[in-house]
């Protein structure tokens, strides 16, 4: 039982480029989340979804796209990427976000944009 | 807006020395408030859910309670495998989370 799975563990971008970072789970969660961790602040979200068909804005969505077109998988897409967006990136996954259920975390993708 | 605040920012203790995490908040409408670990380069694995003023959960050395306005995480006669960091989140209207409080216990 894999949980959530992110790839790659480690990127680096140009200013300009884009890329898409990937998450899969196999827990059949129907919510999964998008966040970013940067040093001094808590998680913030960027984008998440409650179902597949189904995505929507967290606090930060700026920059950042994603789609939900199964229930197991979630990438988000950098459009043009910035050296703002050097952060940490978190995949999450829930029984479902209409609850207080707790969140089953990937292990992050730490992306530097020169 | 809803906010999440954990206090101390990090915290050595000499192994054995209780002590204890505190996470203050405000959020309308509380549905759940967490705790989870975080070891270095890994992601928050979920510890407790507290969902009412009055609640209390425990796990070997923690154990977590919850008021109206804050929670604590007591950590009783820790190990260094204690050392990591510890993130509040308050579930209302979205989930938020705190900054963490980085432990650190030294043999």
């Amino acid at each position: 039982n894999a949980g959530v799975t992110q790839t790659p563990k480690f990127q680096v971008l140009k200013t300009g480029q884009s890329m898409t970072l990937q998450c899969a789970q196999d827990m059949n969660h129907e919510y999964m989340s998008w966040y970013r961790q940067d040093p001094g602040m808590g998680l913030r979200l960027i984008h998440y979804s409650v179902g597949a068909g189904i995505t929507d804005q967290g606090e930060v969505p700026n920059g950042y796209n994603v789609s939900r077109s199964t229930t197991e998988d979630f990438p988000l897409r950098l459009l043009s990427a910035a050296p703002s967006q050097t952060s940490v990136y978190f995949c999450a996954s829930s029984y479902s976000g209409r609850r207080s259920s707790p969140l089953h975390f990937g292990n992050g993708t730490r992306l530097t944009v020169t | 807006e809803d906010q999440v605040t954990q206090s101390p920012e990090a915290l050595r203790l000499q192994e054995g020395e209780s002590s204890s995490l505190n996470c203050s908040y405000t959020v309308s409408g509380l549905r759940g408030l967490f705790w989870y670990r975080q070891d270095p380069g890994k992601g928050p694995e979920f510890l407790f859910t507290l969902y009412s003023a009055g609640e209390e959960k425990e796990k070997e050395r923690l154990k977590a309670t919850l008021t109206k306005k804050e929670s604590f995480l007591h950590i009783t006669a820790p190990k260094p495998e204690d050392s990591a960091t510890y993130l509040c989140a308050v579930q209302g209207n979205d989930m938020r989370f705190g900054a963490g409080t980085r432990l650190t216990v030294k043999p």
